[in-house]
């Protein structure tokens, strides 16, 4: 079974710009989340998408958002970006109910310049 | 909402000893306790998980133990190898529905 696929593995960006990734769980799974992961602060959620709705968020600003297809598959926005932006964005998808942890993709590293 | 923290940030052991890392949590209503392993370059895997309903929990050399009054919980590693080396991540998700909480990871280097 194919695990969780996130493109692209590498991005670079300059300051201002904005940037889509994309995120495809594991076939069956319902919930997509998305993590900001820096040496600094750790894992830092953004929000988790179920059946097409965002069902958590987290304390990012505005700029990040994100959207699931009727696929289950997800995408994360981030607009006007900042160097602070720069990180490993990881999804994890899950069935969605009280069952076991996360299965996490292997990430897209976004650096802004 | 609920907070995770996680110590220590590094640690350091002989091939062969334990290692030992803490998490404590703050809502007492999460129920469920997951620890990630991620290796450099490398995505976060699930390694051991113990729910609320559990005292603990053992997978060969690997252990998790939860005091649910304390509210925290502690993964084991016993007979460490180097492979072992990795950062783990413990986590505690909430009861509102799949949001985890995180900790800020622990960096573990098992010295040959």
């Amino acid at each position: 079974k194919a695990g969780v696929t996130q493109t692209p593995r590498y991005l670079i960006k300059t300051r201002g710009q904005q940037v889509t990734l994309s995120c495809s769980p594991i076939s069956g799974h319902r919930s997509v989340s998305w993590y900001q992961q820096t040496p600094g602060q750790g894992l830092q959620f953004l929000f988790e998408y179920f059946s097409e709705t965002q069902r958590n968020k987290g304390n990012f600003p505005g700029r990040f958002s994100g959207r699931q297809f009727s696929n289950s598959r997800s995408e994360m926005n981030v607009s006007t970006l900042e160097l602070g932006d720069s990180a490993l964005y990881l999804c994890a998808s899950s069935l969605g109910g009280q069952e076991i942890g996360y299965t996490f993709g292997s990430g897209t590293r976004l650096t802004v310049v | 909402g609920e907070n995770v923290e996680q110590h220590p940030s590094t640690l350091s052991v002989q091939e062969g000893d334990s290692a030992v890392i803490k998490c404590t949590y703050s809502d007492s209503a999460s129920n469920y306790f997951p620890w990630y392993k991620q290796e450099l370059g490398k995505r976060p895997q699930l390694i051991i998980d113990i729910r609320s309903n559990v005292g603990e929990k053992k997978d060969q050399r690997i252990a998790v133990t939860l005091n649910k009054t304390a509210k925290h919980f502690s993964l084991h590693i016993t007979e460490t190898q180097p492979e072992d080396s990795a950062v783990y991540f413990c986590a505690a998700r909430g009861p509102g529905g799949n949001q985890f909480y995180f900790g800020t990871g622990t960096s573990l280097t098992v010295i040959p």
